[in-house]
């Protein structure tokens, strides 16, 4: 069984459209984050719920919003998609009370935009 | 704020040889923790350790080890013996939990083995 789960595993997509990266974790977290690796590999946070409250939101474009139905799901959704949006998106979950226990990354989107 | 430096960049031994990677980092704060990911060319991460800032012992599992010292803000990573399948970029990343619990990553270090 999976323990962080992301969908799909590859995204291309033209300039201008919407689409939306889903996440779940089974892992009973209750901290969910999304996270963005550039062509440089460099790793920077983007959002993260605790139990369906956004708590971080680190100064990401208004095209993106993530959306947590539940603790057990945290999906991206991003609006009018850019070049420069192209990365590798992680999905990751965590819980918070046990210092950060099992912080968890899911396998990875590649989203090409093109 | 919190900062987490990876000064090499790549590095590339012979298999068989022992490497050391290096992690400085900065923080004001007395409780954090200290993270190494694995990301192999496939492009997961894998999560390797956790170590938080009351537990300066030092950990062996099998090849891998890992070196923390407060008094110079390191947590360094060597594999003893390197092996072909420890090629990959390795990331340590520091995380405070008065901070949303977020990951601040180094920018990581390109370990090349070969044969």
């Amino acid at each position: 069984d999976t323990a962080v789960s992301q969908t799909p595993k590859y995204l291309v997509t033209q300039m201008g459209n919407d689409k939306s990266i889903k996440c779940e974790q089974n892992l009973g977290h209750d901290t969910m984050y999304w996270y963005k690796q550039d062509s440089k590999k460099f790793l920077k946070i983007m959002f993260s719920y605790n139990n369906k409250e956004l708590i971080i939101n680190e100064t990401v474009p208004n095209r993106f919003s993530p959306k947590s139905p539940d603790k057990a799901h945290l999906n991206l959704h991003i609006n009018s998609l850019e070049l420069g949006d192209s990365a590798v998106y992680f999905c990751a979950s965590s819980q918070v009370y046990e210092g950060a226990g099992g912080y968890t990354f899911g396998s990875g989107t590649r989203l090409t935009v093109v | 704020a919190q900062k987490v430096t990876q000064a090499q960049t790549e590095i590339s031994v012979v298999e068989k040889e022992d490497v050391t990677l290096d992690c400085v980092y900065e923080t004001r704060d007395t409780t954090y923790y200290l993270f190494w990911y694995k990301q192999p060319p496939s492009g997961e991460l894998v999560f390797l350790i956790r170590r938080n800032s009351f537990d300066e012992q030092n950990e062996i599992s099998g090849r891998y080890s890992w070196n923390f010292q407060k008094s110079t803000s390191s947590f360094n990573f060597t594999i003893t013996a390197s092996q072909v399948v420890d090629s990959a970029v390795y990331f340590c990343a520091l995380l405070f939990t008065g901070g949303g619990n977020k990951l601040t990553f180094g920018t990581g270090t390109q370990l090349k083995v070969e044969l």
